[in-house]
């Protein structure tokens, strides 16, 4: 089945500095990846969305000078979170659509952000 | 007109009972609707989906019952089992976006 890795896998940061996570898809070509964030035993909140070569999308709400998303190729695809605090420790989560005539889509294992 | 209603919030079954978890929407435009199994610290994971012109979908021990004109679709595990234990989330998504929308998850308990 299709894979998708996500690294690292857990992160402590202190505040005010910015940490990158990285999610890839390892068996396919994804077109478009997307970002969702969840807190301690609540349910995916979708961040962003992000196409390849292009500028990602954001839901309402979500800062994007923030949450710094790059797709810079179609099997990668970067969530940097910049100067940040203890309230953006969370579990970010990644998923990948392998393309055109795929309505689902492959998650990553997560990676939990811890910041101090 | 978003949101995706999912109960109950947590489930206890005995080992080889069925389990059952319920989802509403009001989106007509939704047209895709997965369920995904998640274990603590880890990503989701696709169990079954469904689309609107199917009443119902089984693979495996995992049934998924839809109602079009209700607005409600149900995950059934049959014959549930210890490694069962998980949350649940069912979630919707609208045609050419791909961006689901969770329920608020069902913490499943199996008791062996």
């Amino acid at each position: 089945g299709a894979v998708v890795s996500q690294h690292p896998s857990w992160v402590i940061c202190k505040s005010g500095t910015s940490v990158k996570i990285e999610c890839r898809s390892l068996d396919f070509q994804a077109t478009t990846m997307f970002w969702y964030r969840q807190f301690p035993k609540q349910s995916l909140m979708l961040m962003a969305t992000s196409n390849e070569g292009s500028k990602a999308t954001y839901e309402q709400g979500v800062e994007k000078d923030k949450f710094l998303i790059n797709h810079a190729s179609l099997t990668l695809s970067t969530l940097t979170v910049t100067s940040a605090h203890p309230e953006d420790s969370s579990f970010y989560i990644c998923s990948a659509r392998p393309g055109t005539g795929f309505p689902y889509t492959y998650f990553g294992p997560g990676t939990r952000l811890t910041v101090t | 007109q978003q949101q995706v209603k999912q109960s109950p919030q947590s489930l206890i079954v005995q080992k080889g009972g069925i389990s059952i978890i319920n989802c509403a929407y009001e989106n007509t435009a939704f047209d895709y609707f997965p369920w995904y199994q998640q274990f603590p610290g880890k990503g989701p994971a696709l169990l079954i989906a469904i689309r609107p012109d199917v009443s119902e979908k089984k693979e495996g021990r995992f049934t998924i019952s839809f109602n079009k004109s209700a607005k409600q679709f149900s995950l059934h595990i049959m014959d549930s089992q210890p490694g069962d234990s998980a949350t649940y989330f069912c979630a919707a998504s609208k045609p050419g976006t791909y961006k689901y929308i969770f329920g608020t998850g069902t913490r499943l308990k199996v008791l062996a």
